[in-house]
């Protein structure tokens, strides 16, 4: 079984652009979050997803949307870049709610410059 | 409201000596506990976790943990580390409503293992 693909792995931008980054869950799995990993602030949680539906989101700001489409694929968008969303997004899924184990992808290490 | 100490940032060890990493909580409901390790460059993956019924949970490559209601904390332990065990610790707290979760979890523990 596969496990919870994030594409790119890598990824360099210069401030004030867009990125999209992509998440693929574990097959079967319908609830895909995302963080945010930074050597000062640690795991961060962006949104979550389920059923192409945000269920609960973190405190950032509206720069940072996301979705989700019904083969449970999940996209995170990042508009407006500025140097301090440098950092690696990490994508974790889920079969559903409730106590169940979430699965990390390897992350997308963003760089702004 | 919910938050996660780990107490140590850093913890340096010698091979084949054992190691406890801490981790405490706070939560005005009942929660979930779980620890995850990050190797270089790579995603998170499941230790442990506690859920409910025996405080004391094994978990992969042979670390253990024991959850204390009284003191809010699950430290994470191993009696012997191996070199394959640098890597970055981190304990999070779950909590469930309305059929999500809310996760929260510590700023990590990076185990380094001297030989």
């Amino acid at each position: 079984k596969a496990g919870v693909t994030q594409t790119p792995r890598y990824l360099i931008k210069t401030r004030g652009q867009q990125v999209t980054l992509s998440c693929s869950p574990i097959s079967g799995h319908r609830s895909v979050s995302w963080y945010q990993q930074t050597p000062g602030q640690g795991l961060q949680f962006l949104f979550e997803y389920f059923s192409e539906t945000q269920r609960n989101k973190g405190n950032f700001p509206g720069r940072f949307s996301g979705r989700q489409f019904s083969n449970s694929r999940s996209e995170m968008n990042v508009s407006t870049l500025e140097l301090g969303d440098s950092a690696l997004y990490l994508c974790a899924s889920r079969v559903t709610g409730g106590e169940t184990e979430a699965f990390f992808g390897q992350g997308t290490r963003l760089t702004v410059v | 409201a919910q938050s996660v100490t780990q107490l140590d940032s850093q913890v340096p060890v010698f091979e084949e000596a054992p190691v406890e990493l801490r981790c405490n909580y706070s939560s005005s409901v009942s929660v979930y506990l779980f620890w995850y390790v990050q190797y270089p460059n790579q995603g998170l993956q499941l230790l442990l976790k506690y859920l409910s019924g025996s405080t004391l949970v094994k978990g992969i490559n042979g670390f253990e943990a024991e959850f204390n209601k009284s003191q809010t904390s699950f430290h994470l332990r191993k009696p012997s580390v191996h070199i394959s065990d640098t890597a970055e610790y981190f304990c999070a707290v779950i909590r469930t409503s309305g059929g999500y979760q809310k996760v929260t979890f510590g700023i990590g523990t990076k185990l380094q293992v001297i030989p």
